[in-house]
Formats: structure tokens, C-alpha cells, sequence
């Protein structure tokens, strides 16, 4: 089972409308999760830090299921601009370092 | 932003070249890394660096040779690549090895 896994996609959402996707990640004992974005050709950027509590940034929602060993992201209001990959980050058993999933692809549709 | 910078953006070098990546932090971090990202392909981690020790080398061939001369400063030196080598070369740093990680735009590499 790999240590970080995504569903690749893509999801085709209509702008404006709500999209939610997880990852799950195999380290039970895992404390830092985060969510980046990747557009085509260029470089991984930091979306938002995953808490125990879940975290909300404007249309952005990250949630935490520790029993399920799952992350979860929701875009509410879908952008054109919102159409990138959506990387999973969390720490591995190997080394406790992060390792990040390969990324769930979102196509925003007008 | 600037807190991460790459050079050079674009190489292309034949396969009995020698060439170096540079990477540069400015954010104070204590961890470096290089990855790689073939097309269409989720990252790969090469190398990190804690504290400018390399800490992991996650199985990378030896014509791929990694530098860290200081916490600020990553290299990768590259030598008798093949062609399967073209890639994205990104290079990212954290505060410490479980931190979020801020990345460069990267290196596109073309190996002829």
C-alpha cells in the first residue's frame, strides 16, 4: 500500500459548483498534514496546513479523519482558477518525513 | 516570491556533459531537498538535507551528486545523464524535516 494515496481524477466541476476529495495516508502516527497546489509546468505551492480540528481558508476546507487515516479537501464556489493538481502531504514511516501523494487533478468547466 | 530560488530555469546538456543546479533559500530554514517531477508524474524526493548532513538518499543513481555547503545553499551536480533524466528539478526547503516545505520554480532539464 503506498504511504500517501490520491484519487488521480480528474474531477470535472462546473464553476460555482462544490467539489471534496480525500487522501489517505498509511502512518497512524502522523501529526502534519498539509494540502498544495500544483499548476501544469510549475512549481508545488502551499494551499493550506491540515489541524486535528480541521481548517477553513475562505472557500477552502481541510479536514482531519484520524480514525479513517484520511484528508480530506472541499472547494466551495469553484473558480476557473481553481483548476490545478491538488497535492497531499504527510509524513511517512520511512525516515518521519513528508511525503507527498501524486496529486488529484481538478478541471473547473465554465 | 523570492524565498527559494533556481538556476539556472532551463538546461538542455548532452549526455557527456557535466553541469551543477543551484538552489538558494532565504527563509532560514534548516532543510533542503531536491525532487524530481518526470512529465505527468508525482514527485519524486532525491535528497534531503538536515542542518547541511545529507540525511536521506532515496536510491538515486550516482551521476546525480548532491551539495550542501550550508543551510542557505543546495547543489546538484549532474553527469553522464541519459535521456530518461530530462525532467523538472524542483528544490524546496523547510524550517525542520516535518515542517511545510516552500519549493523553487525549478530547473527544466533536456537531456540529449
Amino acid at each position: 500500500r503506498k504511504e500517501v494515496e490520491q484519487d488521480p481524477g480528474p474531477f470535472n466541476v462546473p464553476e460555482g459548483a462544490t467539489v471534496a476529495f480525500n487522501c489517505t495516508y498509511s502512518n497512524s502516527a502522523s501529526q502534519s498534514f498539509f494540502w498544495y497546489r500544483q499548476d501544469c509546468r510549475k512549481e508545488p505551492k502551499l494551499l493550506m496546513s491540515v489541524y486535528s480540528s480541521g481548517n477553513e481558508d475562505g472557500r477552502f476546507t481541510a479536514q482531519l479523519n484520524r480514525a479513517s487515516q484520511y484528508i480530506s479537501l472541499l472547494i466551495r464556489d469553484s473558480k476557473l482558477s481553481d483548476s490545478a493538481t491538488y497535492l497531499c502531504v504527510a509524513p511517512t514511516d520511512s525516515w518521519g518525513k513528508l511525503q507527498f501523494g501524486a496529486g488529484t487533478q481538478v478541471v473547473v468547466t465554465p | 516570491e523570492t524565498g527559494v530560488t533556481q538556476t539556472p530555469r532551463h538546461l538542455v546538456m548532452g549526455m557527456t556533459n557535466k553541469k551543477s543546479l543551484k538552489c538558494e533559500q532565504h527563509l532560514g530554514h534548516n532543510a533542503m531537498y531536491w525532487y524530481k517531477q518526470s512529465a505527468k508524474k508525482p514527485l519524486e524526493l532525491m535528497f534531503v538535507y538536515s542542518l547541511e548532513e545529507r540525511v536521506e538518499n532515496n536510491s538515486v543513481p550516482s551521476r546525480f551528486s548532491p551539495e550542501c555547503p550550508n543551510s542557505s545553499h543546495l547543489f546538484l551536480h549532474l553527469h553522464t545523464l541519459q535521456p530518461e533524466d530530462s525532467a523538472l528539478y524542483l528544490c524546496a526547503s523547510s524550517h525542520t524535516s516535518s515542517d511545510e516545505q516552500f519549493f523553487g520554480p525549478g530547473t527544466r532539464l533536456t537531456v540529449l
